[in-house]
């Protein structure tokens, strides 16, 4: 009954630095989404792959490039890494049908210092 | 850009006592979803409402849906320390390509 898995938890990176949010989820949904979430600021959406082969940018997208490598697996790549970045991130999927909730995993907190 | 408030942003109460949180939009949705974090995890999805007026009941956990489609509210009744946690609303609007906006959130601490 895994859901939604994402991986690492916890990561501190150096500016400049680059690297890879794997998420993956095993419920068959064919919405995935990612979210970062600062503090008094809330879920903020970076992007989202409604469905197999397609991404699109949703509100804060700058600095991050995303994967649909399957129906299963999204990724999120910070190709450089800025204090800016410092959040938590979490991947989310959904069906497209009702009832629409998501399910959300446990997140990753990242700091780039 | 559709907006989504919620209020308060804090809440501490007792044991025991009720409260309510309300969730009001900028623009009509199609359905609203609420969800409960708690420190260190994801948001956990409570319930979603799809039809003006709905009324959904979780245990002690009312969720209302306003008739037009605008706003929404989630009332605990006699509220326990299990209750403690960080309640957001997202709403889906009908131009959103399936995609939720959440609100802030409301930050409730129940003492025991």
């Amino acid at each position: 009954n895994a859901g939604v898995t994402q991986t690492p938890k916890f990561q501190v990176l150096k500016t400049g630095q680059s690297m890879t949010l794997q998420c993956a989820q095993d419920m068959n949904h064919n919405s995935m989404y990612w979210y970062r979430q600062d503090p008094g600021m809330g879920l903020r959406l970076i992007y989202y792959s409604a469905s197999e082969g397609t991404t699109d940018k949703g509100e804060v997208p700058n600095g991050y490039n995303v994967s649909r490598l399957n129906k299963r697996e999204f990724s999120l790549r910070l190709e450089s890494a800025a204090p800016s970045q410092t959040s938590v991130y979490f991947c989310a999927s959904s069906e497209r049908a009702p009832p629409y909730g998501y399910t959300f995993g446990s997140g990753t907190r990242l700091t780039v210092v | 850009t559709q907006l989504l408030e919620q209020s308060p942003q804090f809440l501490s109460i007792q044991e025991g006592e009720n409260l309510t949180v309300y969730c009001n939009s900028s623009s009509v949705f199609s359905s609203l979803q609420w969800y409960r974090q708690e420190p260190g995890e994801g948001p956990v999805l409570l319930v979603t409402v799809v039809t003006g007026g709905e009324v959904k009941k979780l245990k002690r956990l009312t969720f209302q849906f306003g008739d037009a489609r605008k706003d929404s509210s989630l009332h605990i009744t006699a509220a326990q320390p299990g209750d403690t946690g960080l309640y957001l609303c997202a709403a889906r609007y009908n131009t959103n390509a399936g995609k939720s906006t959440f609100g802030d959130g409301t930050t409730l601490t129940v003492k025991p």
